[in-house]
């Protein structure tokens, strides 16, 4: 069945960069998500890639996808103590539903 | 917009009382989805709606879950009776299209309902 990957903590200081990595395992997702979920709140759309594209690049996050290996990652340059969240990263699968992994907590220290 | 609204944002019941969680979705967008978030399980869709009507239900744990949508604004998750096993935070979402079938159709979640079933 579909599933999805990623480690659960990651630790950075502020102004570093934050690579937050994600393994999947349907080829034919269209479309695959990384969401940003802050504390006591819902997950919000953070950035997304099509699946014919290697990278996108807005602003401070660059998502890399590498279809062979099926690995997505999410690097936030300059990180910030406003950043510190879960991130989720989530794959469409061919239904329209969407497929989440357990997410990445984010933890930014001063 | 006011964005998806979920009520109530926390709830405490005992075991064995009949929880109703309720959602108003994004005006306009004809898709609904109810998922539950745990630390063991992570985020798990239960079911979704398109234009009113159960799509797919194969997330609902079993017969004590029921969701409706009467109306294009309104949908509700009750669980009864309710066990202490179903404390979790339960999101309602809405979308425009499904995710990744002709756009990428994002998915707005509303802020939870916290429920503990004592």
């Amino acid at each position: 069945g579909e599933d999805v990957e990623q480690s659960l903590f990651l630790s950075v200081r502020e102004g570093d960069s934050s690579v937050i990595n994600c393994t999947y395992t349907d080829s034919s997702s269209t479309y695959l998500y990384w969401y940003k979920q802050e504390p006591g709140a819902g997950l919000q759309l953070l950035t997304y890639i099509f699946s014919n594209m290697d990278m996108k690049q807005d602003q401070r996050l660059t998502v890399l996808l590498n279809k062979k290996d099926k690995h997505l990652s999410l690097r936030i340059a300059d990180t910030q103590t406003g950043d510190s969240a879960i991130y989720f990263c989530a794959e469409s699968i061919d239904t329209g539903k969407l497929i989440f992994g357990q997410g990445t907590t984010l933890q930014v220290k001063p | 917009d006011a964005g998806v609204i979920q009520s109530p944002r926390h709830e405490v019941t005992e075991m064995g009382q009949e929880v109703t969680l309720r959602c108003k979705p994004i005006s306009g967008h004809d898709y609904l989805f109810w998922y539950r978030q745990t630390m063991m399980r992570g985020l798990e869709l239960l079911i979704y709606f398109n234009n009113n009507v159960p799509i797919d239900d194969s997330g609902m744990p079993e017969d004590r879950f029921s969701a409706k949508m009467p109306n294009a604004s309104f949908s509700t998750l009750k669980i009864q009776p309710s066990e202490p096993r179903d404390s979790a935070v339960y999101f309602c979402a809405s979308s425009a299209g499904l995710a990744g079938i002709i756009s990428y159709n994002e998915q707005f979640f509303g802020p939870g309902t916290r429920l503990t079933v004592l």
